[in-house]
C-alpha cells in the first residue's frame, strides 16, 4: 500500500538553527513529492514539490528538499529557521498515474526565539 | 478568480444531525478531494471525484456520502453525525494529467464539532 511516514513528531529549535525534517515514501513506479506547511489556525500552503529532474528542489521562504530515491526520502531543510517558521510540515506523495495525494502523519516545529 | 471555497467555515452540530459541506472550484479542475485532518493523524482521504458524476472512496469513507453533480461543486454529506466525525475538513482539487503541469488546491478548511 502506498504510505508516507515523516519521523519526527514535534522538533523544537531556537532561532538560527538549521532543520532538517525527514520523509520517506512507499510507492511503485514514479511518485511526486510535496511538502506543505500550515501555520496555527491556518490552511495548508504548497512548499515546495518534486516531479522529475533536479533532485534538489527549492522552495519557498528559503526550503529546500533532496529527493533520493534509493533510499525513498524526501527530507526538508532549511539553514537558519526563524521564530515565523513555527508551524506544522507534511510530507505528501502521488503516484504517477495516481489520483490521490497520501500525506505522512506530520511534523510540528517550534521555533523558540 | 477564488481558487476552492469551502462552506460553512464553522459549525456545531449535535450527534445524529445532519449537514452537508459544499466546495466549490473556479479553475475548471477535473479532480476533486475531501480530506479529514484530527491532531496526529495527518491528513487522510475521505473521498475522492475524477470527474462530474463520478465518486471514489478514500482511505477512511465510513459515515460519510458525496456527490459531484456539477464539475465545480463537490459536496461531503454527513447522514447522521458522530462524535468520532469531530475535525477539520478540507477540500482539494486539481487539473487532470501528470507531471509538472499539476497541482493541489486546498480550501481554507471547515472545523465542524459534533456534541
Amino acid at each position: 500500500a502506498q504510505s508516507v511516514s515523516q519521523h519526527n513528531h514535534h522538533v523544537i529549535l531556537s532561532e538560527a538553527a538549521s532543520l532538517e525534517l525527514g520523509c520517506n515514501y512507499s510507492y511503485g513506479g514514479t511518485v511526486n513529492l510535496f511538502w506543505y506547511v500550515q501555520y496555527p489556525g491556518q490552511h495548508l500552503q504548497l512548499l515546495l514539490k518534486y516531479f522529475s529532474g533536479d533532485p534538489l528542489v527549492k522552495g519557498i521562504k528559503g526550503f529546500e528538499a533532496e529527493f533520493i530515491k534509493s533510499k525513498f526520502s524526501f527530507n526538508l531543510r532549511k539553514p537558519s529557521v526563524q521564530w515565523s517558521d513555527t508551524a506544522e510540515y507534511f510530507c505528501a506523495a502521488s503516484g504517477g498515474s495516481n489520483y490521490k495525494l497520501t500525506f505522512g502523519k506530520g511534523t510540528l516545529l517550534t521555533v523558540n526565539p | 478568480n477564488a481558487g476552492v471555497t469551502q462552506t460553512p467555515k464553522f459549525r456545531v452540530l449535535k450527534t445524529g444531525q445532519s449537514m452537508t459541506l459544499l466546495c466549490a472550484q473556479d479553475m475548471n479542475h477535473e479532480y476533486m478531494y475531501w480530506y479529514r485532518q484530527d491532531p496526529g493523524m495527518g491528513l487522510r482521504l475521505i473521498h475522492y471525484s475524477v470527474g462530474e458524476g463520478t465518486t471514489a472512496k478514500g482511505e477512511v469513507p465510513d459515515g460519510y456520502n458525496v456527490s459531484r453533480l456539477k464539475k465545480q461543486n463537490f459536496l461531503l454529506g454527513l447522514e447522521s453525525a458522530a462524535p468520532s466525525q469531530t475535525s477539520v475538513y478540507f477540500c482539494a482539487s486539481r487539473q487532470s494529467g501528470t507531471g509538472k503541469t499539476y497541482g493541489y488546491t486546498f480550501g481554507s478548511g471547515t472545523r465542524l464539532t459534533v456534541v
